[in-house]
């Protein structure tokens, strides 16, 4: 139990261009997701919670209007990487928490983003 | 202001031996501890957690210790295995009352278990 699936994997795009990205927990409901960032070498920063049904809430220095998130259903988060700039090239990885559970966080495979 | 700290970026231990990992933190709020662990390119896969009521939780192999007035916590491994290695995040929340915890995270420890 408690899998997280992120789609795409892997992908590369040109710079000004936009990208989705798509969290999925495929066996169970989450009311809230989270989306991080990581750099090579260092450790996993939060970006913003994804709370179903309303508006993320970002951390300090993310910019909302460049990271889009969606949570649309109990089972679906997104992150739109808009206007994507060589500088946004990250491992970006997601994360759900259960809705019955404890505060333990399940996290996707992650997408690695290479903007050109 | 890292609120979570692992101060040993790395560590080598032998197969069969025991894997002690270590993590450091600072927040007194914080009640509700995790550890993960992550291969390259790849996202975390949870091991084990702890609540700040426990000192001490065991699932197979993985034991974690909380000692909460030297906040502090450690992760053992024992035996240690090739497969065991990867980087190991520690991570911590605090149940202030809000809907949603927001995990900090250490800067993560490198384990490789030598054959």
């Amino acid at each position: 139990g408690a899998v997280v699936s992120q789609h795409p994997s892997r992908v590369i795009c040109k710079s000004g261009t936009s990208v989705k990205i798509e969290c999925r927990s495929l066996d169970f409901q989450a009311t809230t997701m989270f989306w991080y960032r990581q750099f090579p070498k260092q450790s996993l920063m939060l970006m913003a919670t994804s709370n179903e049904g309303s508006k993320a809430t970002y951390e300090q220095g993310v910019e909302k209007d460049k990271f889009l998130i969606n949570h649309a259903s109990l089972t679906l988060s997104t992150l739109t990487v808009t206007s994507a700039h060589p500088e946004d090239s990250s491992f970006y990885i997601c994360s759900a928490r259960d809705l019955r559970g404890s505060d333990t966080q399940y996290f996707g495979p992650g997408t690695r983003l290479t903007v050109l | 202001d890292q609120q979570v700290k692992q101060n040993s970026p790395s560590l080598s231990v032998q197969e069969g031996r025991i894997s002690i990992l270590n993590c450091d933190y600072t927040n007194s709020m914080f009640d509700y501890f995790l550890w993960y662990k992550k291969y390259p390119a790849e996202g975390p896969t949870f091991l084990i957690s702890i609540s700040s009521i426990k000192d001490k939780n065991e699932d197979g192999r993985f034991t974690v210790f909380l000692n909460k007035s030297a906040k502090h916590l450690s992760l053992h491994i024992v035996p240690s295995q090739p497969g065991d290695s990867a980087v190991y995040f520690c991570a911590a929340s605090s149940s202030d009352g809000g809907a949603t915890n927001k995990l900090i995270f250490g800067t993560g420890t490198l384990l490789a278990v030598q054959p």
